[in-house]
């Protein structure tokens, strides 16, 4: 079966765009996460879903993040109005269920903010 | 919340040799994971283990939830095992225990 896929690998914004990452979790996961990557550290949570609920999104570092999954499936993380600072790595991870389960994760998608 | 703290934080190695891979938690878990992430930053899963010992072919790994710690071994090193090693938690602690809370990681190098 297929792992965690996300799109684009790289995206490249000038500050003050919108961009729009996309995650494809694992057939039949009900859990799925986001994460914040720096260079260098270890990744960040952002924020959670359980199917179409976002139960928790302490993570998001400000209101110019928003994330989603409508249909349960297919999630999408939307960062408005671009800072330098929100360059990172973003990475998803989806796991069969909510609580301690083993999470996979995607490869990333890599955002550059110039 | 939770801290995770891992040592050594930079590791090289010759190829063929042992190592051992220390991750300390400050307070107890519901979940643990060890991760590779490969030199193109992929996070692949190498063990989930909250509790006891598991081997999967060169790699091994001991977490003693009690003395809240684990342990990554990696024998007969080979160049593809260079990387980042990352140990992740989870924590009622982190507020719901959904998140993992990654360490700090150790950068390992295996050199011909």
């Amino acid at each position: 079966g297929a792992g965690v896929s996300q799109s684009p690998r790289y995206k490249v914004a000038k500050r003050g765009q919108d961009v729009a990452l996309r995650c494809d979790p694992i057939s039949g996961h009900v859990s799925l996460f986001w994460y914040q990557q720096a260079l260098g550290q270890g990744p960040e949570f952002l924020t959670y879903f359980q199917n179409e609920a976002q139960l928790d999104k302490s993570g998001l570092p400000s209101d110019r993040f928003f994330a989603e999954r409508p249909e349960g499936s297919v999630s999408t993380l939307k960062i408005q109005r671009t800072q330098q600072e929100d360059s990172a790595v973003y990475l998803c991870a989806s796991s069969l269920s909510g609580f301690y389960n083993e999470q996979f994760f995607g490869p990333g998608t890599r955002l550059t903010v110039l | 919340g939770i801290q995770v703290e891992q040592s050594p934080p930079d590791l090289i190695l010759q190829e063929g040799a042992n190592s051992t891979l220390r991750c300390n938690f400050s307070d107890s878990v519901n979940n643990l994971q060890w991760f590779h992430q490969n030199p193109w930053g992929q996070l692949i899963n190498l063990f989930y283990i909250p509790s006891g010992t598991k081997q999967n072919g060169r790699l091994s790994a001991t977490t003693v939830a009690t003395e809240r710690y684990s342990l990554l071994y990696i024998s007969s090193s080979q160049t593809t095992d260079s990387g980042v090693y990352f140990c992740a938690v989870e924590s009622e602690l982190t507020g719901g225990g959904n998140k993992l809370t990654f360490g700090t990681g150790t950068q390992l190098k295996v050199e011909l």
